[in-house]
């Protein structure tokens, strides 16, 4: 069965720090990857997506993703946080399932910015 | 436009009341999707529909039913809640059929619930 794996409940780094959240996978052909990113109260919005490819994948805010198979890792970083990425990150695989996809996401990593 | 459209924002019902969520996506998606999030956790599928027909029920008590009346529109029948219902409903929609580069699904700002 699909799975997502998020190690880290939570992450604290000051603020100019570089960040990397952690996420694998189980999935037992080629996934479809995503990082969202979801503020208190708020929907989820898409940070990146790997589908295939080239395995670095460049996403919004800065933020970059690198796909590794061996490792079934799918790392979210980024070189310098801002205050305002504080929020949660959610690592999810996109699995095809009866002739549609299903979403599955990881537990979430809660991030937190010193300033 | 890039917007999934949850409507209302905030619902407080009663146990024995009768509500309904409501969705909305003009991206031609075909594929659209209810999520229901808890504090602190991730959101967790309830149901699927791929071109307005109901692919994936995960197993959801029958006091939810969703309803797709065209491909645009989306909606989640309450009846009969029980307090741990309470939550953020999320709803979503993908493109299908246009290959894996349009696989991402969109969400709507959630819908929170308090069952009372």
């Amino acid at each position: 069965a699909q799975s997502v794996t998020q190690p880290d409940i939570h992450i604290t780094v000051s603020e100019g720090a570089s960040l990397e959240l952690r996420c694998n996978y189980s999935y037992g052909a080629t996934p479809y990857l995503f990082w969202y990113v979801q503020s208190p109260g708020q929907g989820l919005q898409l940070l990146l997506k790997y589908f295939s490819g080239d395995t670095l994948v460049q996403g919004i805010k800065g933020f970059e993703a690198e796909f590794k198979r061996s490792q079934s890792s799918f790392n979210l970083r980024k070189p310098s946080v801002h205050w305002s990425d504080a929020a949660e990150y959610f690592c999810a695989v996109g699995a095809p399932t009866s002739g549609t996809y299903k979403y599955i996401f990881g537990t979430g990593t809660r991030l937190k910015v010193l300033a | 436009d890039t917007e999934v459209t949850q409507t209302p924002k905030h619902l407080v019902m009663g146990m024995t009341n009768k509500k309904s969520l409501k969705c909305e996506q003009h991206m031609g998606h075909r594929a659209m999707y209810w999520y229901k999030q808890k504090a602190k956790k991730p959101p967790e599928l309830m149901f699927v529909y791929s071109y307005e027909k109901l692919s994936i029920n995960e197993s959801v008590p029958s006091r939810f039913s969703p309803e797709c009346p065209n491909s645009s529109l989306l909606n989640l029948h309450l009846h009969a809640l029980q307090p741990e219902d309470s939550a953020l409903y999320l709803c979503a929609s993908s493109q299908e059929g246009g290959g894996a580069s349009n696989t991402e699904a969109f969400f709507g700002q959630g819908t929170r619930l308090t069952v009372v």
